[in-house]
């Protein structure tokens, strides 16, 4: 079975300073790896995704994540914060192949700060 | 991507009722799921809908508490029955778009308190 820890549930930051929210994961077979955000009373948002190839993924929003396979991790980066990025994340995974169910972590509450 | 769309967005029920979520795509799916997110907690799959098939239903979650239909490609209603105050929480939808996106995106999601 595959499980997700995301090491941190809150994490506050001043704006414009750097972020890395940090996702673990484990699993016995190939998986594929996605950060979610969640703004306040609305549904998920996709922000990145790794399924293959390059392990470093580039999404939305200026955030960035490394696939680390020895180290079953998946860290949340971005260089510079915006108050608009104060937001629920959730790191997630699902075995690799396509239409099978997401198993997410606790989340992280980032909170940027003026 | 695709474009989700759930109704109601909020309600507020009394207990021993029931209410059926409605989640419309704007493009035909394989496959849609249903997540519960209680307050303050990550997503948990209630169910996976595929169309033409019943749905499956993930360890803890049952079909008479929580039915869904799925008769076409474009929708899925789930139901949630004899509500009591542990069902306050709110209801998510997600698709994974038909052609090997291996993506799951997601609506707005219901968010249901019950009394």
């Amino acid at each position: 079975a595959q499980s997700v820890t995301q090491l941190d549930s809150q994490v506050p930051v001043f704006e414009e300073a750097p972020v890395e929210l940090r996702c673990n994961y484990s699993s016995s077979v190939s998986v594929y790896l996605f950060w979610y955000v969640q703004y306040p009373n609305q549904g998920l948002q996709l922000l990145l995704k790794y399924l293959s190839g390059s392990t470093l993924v580039k999404g939305i929003n200026g955030f960035e994540a490394e696939f680390n396979k020895s180290q079953t991790s998946f860290h949340l980066r971005k260089p510079s914060v915006h108050i608009s990025d104060t937001a629920e994340y959730f790191c997630a995974v699902s075995l690799s192949g396509g239409y099978n169910k997401l198993i997410f972590g606790a989340g992280t509450r980032l909170a940027v700060h003026p | 991507s695709a474009v989700i769309s759930q109704k109601p967005s909020r309600d507020i029920c009394q207990r021993g009722t029931s209410l059926t979520i409605q989640c419309q795509v704007d493009s035909q799916v394989t496959m849609m799921f249903w997540y519960r997110q209680q307050p303050g907690q990550s997503l948990t799959l209630i169910a996976t809908a595929n169309q033409g098939s019943e749905a499956t239903y993930e360890s803890g979650f049952v079909i008479d508490k929580f039915p869904i239909s799925r008769p076409n490609l474009t929708f899925s209603t789930l139901t949630v029955s004899n509500m009591s105050p542990e069902d306050s929480s709110i209801y998510l939808c997600s698709v994974e778009v038909t052609g090997g996106t291996d993506t799951q995106y997601f609506g707005p999601g219901t968010r249901l308190t019950v009394l």
